[in-house]
């Protein structure tokens, strides 16, 4: 299992700011997850963050919009840039042990957060 | 998997009675099935998944799921609920060789008194 600390739970922005959320794992995992849930919708995947490398991103998000840090295996960072009202949403991190058969994700407490 | 659907966005249920929140998934390969449940203002945990044999899965908090692949359904199921299931509960799917794991929209379960 996984514990994910997320930080923090949940803001209030102005529109035009960015906002840097925080993911960090009590142990070492391989990849991370970055999930976007509007209110009253399932969870879209934003993007996979590896350590050592490039993010990858989903169709209908990039980089300069969302940049990702991970620079080591137990921490990373999405950044939502330039935001607006429609970015208002919850923000998860998560984590897969892909190296173990049928495993389940771990999640983060979310970040909800509000643009104005 | 290509697609999770969740055929209810809200099942309201009174406290001690019968629930049962249905999901259907299309996947051209075989699935491992997931069962999350998010409670307010939390992340996401999981209450059971299936990898495969018995298709009858037992998970917490007295939550059963059945898989039933020529129906391609994972409903969810507990015989007795509480004022303390009340949740959004998301259904999932990953392929067996696969990647990323696609998520259900979500079945909000409301347990009145």
């Amino acid at each position: 299992s996984a514990v994910i600390s997320q930080k923090p739970s949940r803001d209030i922005c102005q529109r035009g700011t960015s906002l840097t959320i925080q993911c960090q794992v009590d142990s070492q995992v391989t990849m991370m997850f970055w999930y976007r849930q509007q209110p009253g919708q399932s969870l879209t995947l934003i993007a996979t963050a590896n350590q050592g490398s490039e993010a990858t991103y989903e169709s209908g998000f990039v980089i300069d919009k969302f940049p990702i840090s991970r620079p080591n295996l137990t921490f990373s960072t999405l950044t939502v840039s330039n935001m607006s009202p429609e970015d208002s949403s919850i923000y998860l991190c998560s984590v897969e042990d892909r190296g173990v058969v049928g495993t389940e994700a771990f999640f983060g407490q979310g970040t909800r957060l509000t643009v104005v | 998997a290509q697609s999770v659907t969740q055929l209810d966005s809200q099942v309201p249920v009174f406290e001690e009675a019968p629930v049962e929140l249905r999901c259907n998934y299309s996947s051209s390969v075989s699935v491992y099935l997931f069962w999350y449940v998010q409670y307010p203002n939390q992340g996401l945990q999981l209450l059971l998944k299936y990898l495969s044999g018995s298709t009858l899965v037992k998970g917490i908090n007295g939550f059963e799921a059945e898989f039933n692949k020529s129906q391609t359904s994972f409903h969810l199921r507990k015989p007795s609920v509480h004022i303390s299931d009340t949740a959004e509960y998301f259904c999932a799917a990953e392929n067996t060789g696969g990647f990323k794991t696609i998520f259900g929209a979500g079945t909000r379960l409301f347990v009145k008194a």
